[in-house]
């Protein structure tokens, strides 16, 4: 099992523009879950999907954020245009969810950076 | 929605000595409760996890203790050593798969 996969690991992009942060969740799970870590506000929800369905976006700090999940396998999340306070570490947790299971596995992360 | 508090912030222990970290939450219907372990750099990484028909579960030098009635867990290291050392992450769970976290306590075990 390769576990979550996020891509790219690290990015470095210039206030105003546009990132994309992927993920890949682990086969078989039908909930994906988009998270962001920093020193000041800790592990921060942002979005979760069930079986491709956006459940809970409430943690979604504004309009310029946005995540998509076109397919079981796939999920994106979308800054445009970026700012300096988004700068932070991105983790992407998947999980099976059903009373007997249902932990979250992380992705690496993607550290990002905002000029 | 769930309010989780996690004491305390900073945990410094001897090398040998045991640790302990604790947690409340607040929704009743919370069912399922991690803990994570996160290394400077590294994903957080699930070490142990109880749910809500349990009152204790323990794998080798971790434990996890919940009670119910008080809406407390906590997570107990004993015989620290040096690469315990990391942050700790306490959530709870509600039945629809939601997390919410804690706030984090840093562990420190000096050799």
């Amino acid at each position: 099992d390769a576990g979550v996969i996020q891509s790219p690991r690290h990015e470095v992009t210039e206030m105003g523009q546009e990132v994309t942060l992927r993920c890949k969740p682990i086969s078989g799970h039908n909930s994906l879950f988009w998270y962001r870590q920093t020193m000041m506000r800790g592990l921060e929800l942002l979005i979760y999907f069930n079986n491709n369905v956006p459940i809970d976006d409430s943690g979604m700090p504004e309009d310029r954020f946005s995540a998509k999940m076109p397919n079981a396998s796939f999920s994106t999340l979308k800054i445009q245009p970026s700012e300096p306070r988004d700068s932070a570490v991105y983790f992407c947790a998947s999980s099976y969810i059903d009373p007997g299971t249902d932990t979250q596995y992380f992705g690496p992360g993607t550290r990002l950076t905002v000029l | 929605g769930e309010n989780v508090e996690q004491h305390p912030s900073t945990l410094s222990v001897q090398e040998g000595d045991s640790a302990v970290i604790k947690c409340t939450y607040s929704d009743s219907a919370s069912n399922y409760f991690p803990w994570y372990k996160q290394e400077l750099g590294k994903r957080p990484q699930l070490i142990i996890d109880i749910r809500s028909n349990v009152g204790e579960k323990k794998d080798q030098r971790i434990a996890v203790t919940l009670n119910k009635t008080a809406k407390h867990f906590s997570l107990h290291i004993t015989e620290t050593q040096p690469e315990d050392s990391a942050v700790y992450f306490c959530a709870a769970s509600s039945p629809a798969g939601k997390f919410y976290f804690g706030s984090g306590t840093k562990l420190n075990v000096k050799p």
